[in-house]
């Protein structure tokens, strides 16, 4: 069974960095072809990908987002690390975290942590 | 960057059959997914691959991509499929994107 949570703050201020952890069970991030991404939603938005991490540590960032963000595996701990410099109130959203089981053309978010809401104000 | 259009809201009688729509430039050389949202919880994948469901998923969702179109469609639309749904492809440089997403009104 395959489960994803994600950690971290729930209130951040302006210009400060954002750091995320998905805790992640029931696969391994050193299996060819799985990667676990990073996707966001501001309160009554729509989704946003942001980031990817694959198993051979190759990453895949949003372009607009691309110089704010950092992903990083520790394999070992089975987490997945989003990183977000120079946060701003338009940031605020809930965070997922979600397996992406195969590259190629079946690629696909199907399992998804629950979410977790971040808040950026003074 | 590459966009998704889908239309802000369907509405569709119980028991009738939905059609959602995501448009793209060339969509239909690509791969779409499509994901399913109710309040308050997290996306649910539904369609991949353009038209393979996931095996929780009833047979009554299905999907085609072609041209500039990927359509979700659901066959007997019940009042538990009311809720947003997001198609997803990925671009050439292997990033992600979403469409803006559909709201699903069963009345």
């Amino acid at each position: 069974q395959i489960t994803l949570e994600e950690s971290g703050p729930t209130l951040v201020k302006p210009t400060q960095t954002l750091t995320l952890t998905c805790t992640f069970s029931g696969f391994s991030l050193s299996t060819s072809g799985v990667g676990v991404g990073w996707i966001r939603q501001p309160p009554g938005k729509a989704l946003e990908w942001l980031a990817l991490i694959y198993w051979d540590d190759d990453k895949r960032y949003s372009p607009s987002l691309k110089s704010r963000l950092i992903i990083t595996k520790d394999t070992s701990k089975n987490q997945v690390v989003l990183s977000m410099t120079n946060m701003d109130p338009v940031d605020t959203a809930t965070y997922y975290c979600a397996h992406s089981p195969v590259l190629g053309i079946g690629r696909r978010f199907d399992y998804w942590g629950q979410g977790t809401l971040v808040t950026v104000s003074s | 960057s590459y966009e998704l259009t889908q239309p802000p809201s369907v509405s569709v009688s119980p028991g009738q059959t939905a059609s959602i729509t995501c448009s793209g430039d060339k969509l239909g050389d690509k791969y779409a997914c499509w994901y399913q949202q109710k309040p308050g919880q997290s996306p649910v994948l539904v369609i991949y691959q353009n038209s393979k469901r996931p095996s929780r998923i009833p047979e009554r969702f299905s999907g085609s991509n072609s041209g500039n179109t990927a359509t979700l469609t659901i066959s007997g639309t019940q009042a538990m499929d009311e809720a947003d749904y997001y198609c997803q492809t990925w671009d050439s440089s292997t990033t992600g994107v979403f469409g803006g997403g559909t709201k699903l009104t069963v009345l």
